[in-house]
């Protein structure tokens, strides 16, 4: 069965703070992973992936994916109140479906 | 605005009752993707369409769900006879041809269910 598990469920941490968020799957077929923040409104999108060792950036956020060892990680630095959010990540086969992990609940603090 | 939009926002209804939910994707876009999603949760898969093709809905949660595209345009998302489980956020998003670079989805603001 396809899936996508991100780790850990929920992080609290305060300003200034660099945080890794961490997503594995198990997926058919992989076409793209992708990265969505999540406030209290529809997902926004924040990074797509394809190829593994290839670093994407904005500003603070950077992102990057292992295909070999079928997982990605979402980086932010210099964390902001305004980071809060629940971080999603999702992957795309090439049957053009889409499967999400649960989401990290990220908090933080002034 | 030009971003996916659903409407309504909110829906409180009865258990038993039907509700249809519409969303309007992005103007070029011809994928329109469903989904659900309850609290602490990441969205879950309903169905696709490309254009006004149904090309996936196995993943529909039952045969009260149904979806349809007729014009490949908006598309609406049915529950019929509503049961208190079915309350949740139904996202819709929209993507443009599945072409490498342009993999992406985009969501609409949701409509949030609530049966009584």
């Amino acid at each position: 069965e396809d899936k996508v598990v991100q780790s850990p469920l929920s992080l609290v941490v305060h300003e200034g703070d660099t945080v890794t968020l961490n997503c594995s799957y198990e997926v058919t077929n992989f076409r793209s992973l992708l990265w969505y923040k999540q406030e209290k409104k529809a997902p926004t999108f924040l990074f797509m992936l394809t190829s593994s060792g290839i670093e994407k950036k904005s500003g603070r956020l950077s992102s990057i994916l292992d295909k070999k060892e079928l997982f990605s990680i979402l980086n932010i630095t210099a964390t902001q109140t305004g980071d809060s959010a629940v971080y999603l990540c999702a992957v795309g086969n090439t049957g053009n479906q889409f499967y999400f992990g649960t989401g990290t609940s990220l908090t933080v603090i002034p | 605005d030009t971003g996916v939009s659903q409407d309504p926002r909110h829906k409180i209804t009865k258990r038993g009752q039907n509700v249809t939910f519409r969303c309007d994707p992005i103007s070029e876009h011809n994928r329109l993707y469903w989904y659900r999603q309850t609290l602490g949760q990441g969205p879950e898969f309903l169905t696709y369409f490309q254009n006004e093709a149904q090309l996936e809905k196995s993943r529909l949660l039952s045969d009260r769900f149904s979806a349809e595209r007729p014009k490949g345009s908006f598309s609406t998302l049915e529950i019929q006879r509503t049961e208190q489980g079915d309350s949740a956020m139904y996202l819709c998003a929209s993507a443009p041809l599945p072409e490498i670079a342009k993999n992406i989805q985009y969501f609409g603001a949701g409509t949030r269910l609530s049966v009584l």
